[in-house]
């Protein structure tokens, strides 16, 4: 079975400072991973995906993620964090039934 | 090109009452589906169309909710007759077949609050 971890439900960061979520994995095959961004009353737009080509992923918004398979991790990073950032996001695991599995999301608030 | 569309964007009933929500994906995607967000949780997938049939709905409660998508393009979520814990977000998400593995695009949610 497919399943995620977020391990932080908030991460508080100063307007550019560096932003780091941090998420686990659980699959019994080769997964595709998503981070999906949802600003409030909003809908969830993807950031990034990870279907098996390069582990390094850059996504929209200066966001990044790397695929570690011996640490099942997928951590979403940006260098430099900006007011705008603030939201929940959310790891999303896909098995080959193409069915998502999310994470319980983590709050990301920025300070000036 | 037009992202997926949801009404109504809020909806708020009284317990025992009948609730729908309509979705239109973009237009071409074979696939839809329908998920539940609790406050505080990820979304949870209710049921999968693909063209007018049902690929999964073994999450759906089926004594209460119901979903059809006739023609293959829009589709309806009932819920009926409703009750407390189903307050939730309810989003409309679909892929086309070229998307398979690779993500699905999401409307903005129907905000439901059932008292």
């Amino acid at each position: 079975a497919q399943s995620v971890t977020q391990l932080d439900s908030h991460v508080s960061v100063s307007e550019g400072t560096p932003v780091l979520l941090r998420c686990n994995y659980s699959s019994s095959y080769s997964p595709s991973l998503f981070w999906y961004v949802q600003h409030p009353n909003k809908g969830l737009q993807l950031l990034l995906k990870y279907t098996s080509a390069a582990t390094l992923v850059k996504g929209i918004n200066g966001f990044e993620a790397e695929f570690k398979k011996s640490e099942t991790s997928f951590h979403l990073t940006k260098p430099s964090a900006h007011m705008s950032d603030a939201a929940e996001y959310f790891c999303v695991v896909s098995d080959n039934t193409d069915k998502l599995i999310f994470g319980t999301g983590t709050r990301l608030q920025v300070f000036p | 090109e037009a992202g997926v569309a949801q009404s109504p964007r809020y909806k708020i009933i009284e317990k025992r009452q009948s609730v729908a929500f309509w979705c239109n994906p973009i237009s071409g995607h074979a696939t839809l589906y329908w998920y539940q967000q609790i406050l505080g949780q990820g979304p949870k997938l209710l049921i999968q169309f693909q063209n007018n049939g049902v690929v999964d709905d073994s999450q759906l409660p089926k004594d209460r909710f119901s979903a059809e998508r006739l023609k293959g393009v829009d589709s309806t979520l009932k819920i009926q007759p409703a009750k407390l814990e189903d307050s939730a977000v309810y989003l409309c998400a679909s892929r086309g077949y070229r998307d398979r593995g690779r993500g699905q695009y999401f409307g903005p949610g129907t905000r439901l609050l059932v008292l």
